[in-house]
């Protein structure tokens, strides 16, 4: 079983909709969770961070966390085109003794007009 | 405040060539990474920096990859000899301390034909 994983997509939302972007890890042990944005050819951009269960909020983005089902997703309400890009998330490894990050393979999301 | 700066942006190199890459962290920032992403993939850790040392290289390819951060700010990243494999995106980021947030540089990508 790979450490993060997520749907690679692509994920298709109409302009306006809700996107639901999903992730599950595998070591029960994991505390904190982040959202990375890449746009095509750019690098990665932190946009969320989570450290407890339940939801944050942040603008047009919510994080969700369920540590007891090893689950974080990331929704994005009011999608706009500008959103189109992979999202990945990222989950810290407990077996390091720093805050190691392992990336899951991303999600492809594209807003349609 | 710039960011992470990276060069080459580009290169294309024979197998068996080598190459290396460089990086200028964010000024201030003690923790300096490697990271490789291949096409479709998340970023994979290759080799952890705090100020001039490598305190996780577990991920590094010695036979072939070595890097060095020489007084605890640049950073080279080589590869000797390329081989088509090694095809990817490299990815400088730096953060100002372990667990802070990663800032990622807008990586240099390789084609090794």
């Amino acid at each position: 079983q790979k450490e993060v994983e997520q749907n690679s997509g692509p994920l298709s939302v109409p302009e306006g909709a809700i996107a639901s972007l999903n992730c599950t890890y595998s070591d029960r042990g994991s505390q904190s969770f982040f959202w990375y944005r890449q746009y095509s050819g750019k690098s990665p951009e932190l946009i969320m961070f989570i450290y407890s269960n339940g939801d944050k909020e942040d603008g047009r983005f919510t994080a969700q966390l369920n540590k007891a089902s090893q689950y974080v997703s990331l929704l994005i309400r009011d999608s706009q085109p500008s959103d189109s890009a992979t999202y990945l998330c990222a989950v810290s490894d407990p077996k390091t003794s720093y805050d190691k990050v392992i990336f899951g393979p991303g999600t492809s999301l594209s807003v349609i007009p | 405040e710039a960011g992470v700066v990276q060069s080459p942006r580009y290169k294309i190199i024979e197998k068996k060539q080598p190459v290396a890459f460089w990086c200028n962290p964010i000024s201030g920032h003690n923790t300096l990474y490697w990271y490789l992403q291949n096409l479709g993939q998340g970023p994979e850790l290759l080799i952890r920096y705090e100020n001039e040392e490598a305190v996780d290289d577990s991920q590094l390819p010695k036979d072939r990859f070595s890097a060095e951060r020489l007084k605890g700010v640049d950073s080279t990243l080589k590869i000797q000899p390329a081989e088509l494999g090694d095809s990817a995106v490299y990815l400088c980021a730096s953060s100002r301390d372990s667990g802070n947030t990663i800032y990622f540089g807008e990586g240099s990508w390789l084609t090794v034909v």
